[in-house]
């Protein structure tokens, strides 16, 4: 069974810009949730998609959005990047929001 | 409300017993899962413990209970990053909250 699979995997923006990070969860799995990690802050959740729905939000500004696709794929975007959103981004994928979690390899974003 | 607490770093030689605390407050029905980062991989499941599988979880309003994990006979290859995570059944409101800890980094000495 295929992982997780997170696109691209390495990104550089520049302040002021948008990105998108892609997520492909594991077949069968319908939740995909993400997450940011950084040294200092560690393992932070941004916000949970099931079955196309936002069923979960962390305490991030309104320029982290997500969406699910009806193929369970989800995708992150951020706009007017700062350089504080440096970060590994997570994804994880699971059966249901209950269940155990599969995480992807992340997306590096280095924002200058 | 709901929280995680975890030891920051622990430091052991190896062949040691080491144990890594998970202190939590549930308001609902908890799951616990526990994960591992190793350097450059992903975040991986070591275990669940559920509230049917553990004579300890009760229902509602658990309060600074910790839960740890033990690795016996450590070696230098279990150094990563632990991190303990609390899954919280709200029933009546139908809700669900992931509630992760800071994670503890294991450090194994040769």
């Amino acid at each position: 069974k295929a992982g997780v699979t997170q696109t691209p995997r390495y990104l550089i923006k520049t302040r002021g810009q948008q990105v998108t990070l892609s997520c492909s969860p594991i077949s069968g799995h319908r939740s995909v949730s993400w997450y940011q990690q950084t040294p200092g802050q560690g393992l932070q959740f941004l916000f949970e998609y099931f079955s196309e729905t936002q069923r979960n939000k962390g305490n991030f500004p309104g320029r982290f959005s997500g969406r699910q696709f009806s193929n369970s794929r989800s995708e992150m975007n951020v706009s007017t990047l700062e350089l504080g959103d440096s970060a590994l981004y997570l994804c994880a994928s699971s059966w249901a929001t209950s269940y155990e979690q599969y995480f992807g390899p992340g997306t590096r974003l280095t924002v200058t | 409300s709901n929280s995680v607490k975890q030891t920051g770093q622990i430091t052991v030689s190896e062949g040691a017993s080491v144990t890594m605390n998970c202190t939590y407050t549930s308001t609902g029905y908890p799951t616990l899962f526990w994960y591992v980062e190793y350097p450059s991989k992903p975040l991986q499941l070591l275990q669940r413990e559920t509230m049917e599988n553990s004579k300890n979880f009760g229902g509602g309003n658990i309060k600074d209970k910790n839960s740890p994990i033990v690795k016996y006979s450590v070696q230098v290859s279990d150094s990563a990053v632990y991190y303990c995570l609390l899954g919280d059944c709200q029933r009546r409101r139908s809700n669900y909250q992931l509630i992760w800890g800071a994670g503890t980094k294991l450090i194994i000495k040769p």
